[in-house]
């Protein structure tokens, strides 16, 4: 059973704050990696994609990718409170099939 | 370019109805999945079409069926709902390219809120 594990939260930072969500997987073989905002009653939003090992920016947003450990992360630089949302981590192994974690509530105080 | 739509956005239906959930996309995208979405369980996909003319099960397939048909629409059926079949339903399409360097990223249309009494 691929498994895709994230701590539910809620993770709460301050205005201008740096938010880190984490995620592990149990499929050595996964060969991409992704994150999904989702705000309160809308379907999920792709925000980044990761598929090597180290780090991708775009934007306030990095992706960090460590196959060895089986562990990814997104951090958030200066978050906003739009960023408020539920963060899911999603892993696809050798087929079209993307496995979503749970997600992570953040919450971004003013 | 309207990406992924979904009709309806709402349904209410009481148990040993029957509806089917369209979907449609002009991303021109072979790869289509219908997923739902509880509180506490996560995404979970129910069917996948890897391409027009096929259609696999995934995780939660037992009380639905699907038919693709065509390269842009791809319909989910609940032949005889039930309330365990109450939650929030979501199409996506998958930018296909298996090769080296490739993301296969999934776009979500908006959803469908199902409550079965």
């Amino acid at each position: 059973q691929k498994e895709v594990e994230q701590n539910s939260g809620p993770l709460s930072v301050p205005e201008g704050a740096i938010a880190s969500l984490n995620c592990t997987y149990s499929d050595r073989v996964s060969q991409s990696f992704f994150w999904y905002r989702q705000y309160s009653g809308k379907s999920p939003e792709l925000i980044m994609s990761i598929y090597s090992n180290g780090d991708k920016e775009d934007g306030r947003f990095t992706a960090q990718l460590n196959k060895a450990s089986q562990y990814v992360s997104l951090l958030i630089r200066d978050s906003q409170p739009s960023d408020s949302a539920t963060y899911l981590c999603a892993v696809r192994g050798s087929n079209y099939k993307l496995t979503f974690g749970k997600g992570t509530l953040l919450t971004v105080n003013p | 370019n309207a990406g992924v739509t979904q009709t309806p956005k709402f349904q209410v239906l009481k148990t040993g109805q029957s509806m089917t959930l369209q979907c449609a996309q002009d991303m021109n995208h072979n790869s289509m999945y219908w997923y739902r979405q509880d509180p506490g369980m996560g995404l979970r996909l129910i069917y996948y079409s890897a391409s027009e003319g096929t259609t696999d099960k995934g995780e939660v397939p037992n009380g639905y069926n699907v038919s693709r048909l065509n390269k842009r629409e791809f319909s989910l059926r609940l032949e005889s709902a039930a309330p365990s079949q109450t939650s929030v339903y979501f199409c996506a399409t998958g930018r296909d390219n298996l090769g080296l360097g490739s993301y296969n990223e999934q776009f979500f249309g908006p959803g469908t809120r199902l409550t079965v009494l």
